[in-house]
């Protein structure tokens, strides 16, 4: 079952903007990460927050973590044409006695305009 | 650079004709992941390894099947493909289960 939905599911915006993608889910987590895929190619790791921290910083990435609310954000700051893509978040529960997985959500289309 | 190699990137096969997808890994994980991602779609968890233990996800559909003959190497098996197992596959590692995953440029398969 989906653990991670995204909102929104498509953002346009020009170079320079900010962009923000949010992610809720629905269970208790371990860890939240959020990936990055450009079209035809494989994931790539940007962030990994765990459930005991709020933020995070990484360059231009900012993200958030409200486990209350049981959601998270991505902020894109200054974007560039070169941050089009697909952002996916990513839910880690350890699984308790079974093993632990990565579900990701469906995932944010990002377009920056030059 | 230490990464993870899918071969072949694309790969063609006809309905029903068995398939291998390969993935193959220079960061000496411990665990090996197969992904299913269709169009538009977030990546789906086929199965796992953590070193040579397999976890198959429960909706994992009968003719696939997975094989690591050591660390470095993990392969996908298709027996029986049918138009709606094209995709594409993504294969990912890390160090543990809850690290982040690195994953490969993945193999896009098309059924004729």
């Amino acid at each position: 079952s989906q653990q991670g939905e995204e909102d929104p599911q498509a953002l346009s915006i020009q170079e320079g903007e900010n962009a923000t993608m949010n992610c809720s889910y629905k269970t208790s987590i371990n860890n939240l990460q959020w990936y990055r895929q450009n079209s035809g190619r494989g994931l790539v790791h940007l962030i990994l927050i765990r459930s005991n921290e709020r933020e995070k910083h990484s360059g231009r990435l900012r993200v958030t973590l409200d486990t209350s609310k049981k959601s998270s954000s991505l902020l894109i700051t200054a974007s560039r044409a070169a941050d089009t893509a697909s952002y996916f978040c990513a839910t880690y529960n350890a699984g308790g006695t079974s093993y632990g997985k990565l579900t990701f959500g469906q995932g944010t289309i990002l377009t920056v305009h030059p | 650079d230490a990464m993870v190699i899918q071969n072949p990137r694309y790969q063609v096969t006809q309905f029903g004709k068995p398939v291998t997808l390969s993935c193959s890994q220079t960061l000496n994980h411990n665990v090996m992941y197969w992904y299913q991602q269709k169009s538009s779609q977030a990546p789906k968890l086929l199965f796992h390894y953590y070193d040579k233990d397999f976890n198959n996800e429960a909706d994992t559909p009968d003719n696939f099947q997975s094989r690591r003959p050591n660390t470095s190497f993990c392969f996908l098996d298709i027996r029986s493909p049918g138009l709606g197992d094209a995709a594409m596959y993504l294969c990912a590692t890390s160090r543990e289960e809850a690290d982040p995953q690195h994953f490969g440029d993945g193999t896009r398969l098309s059924i004729l």
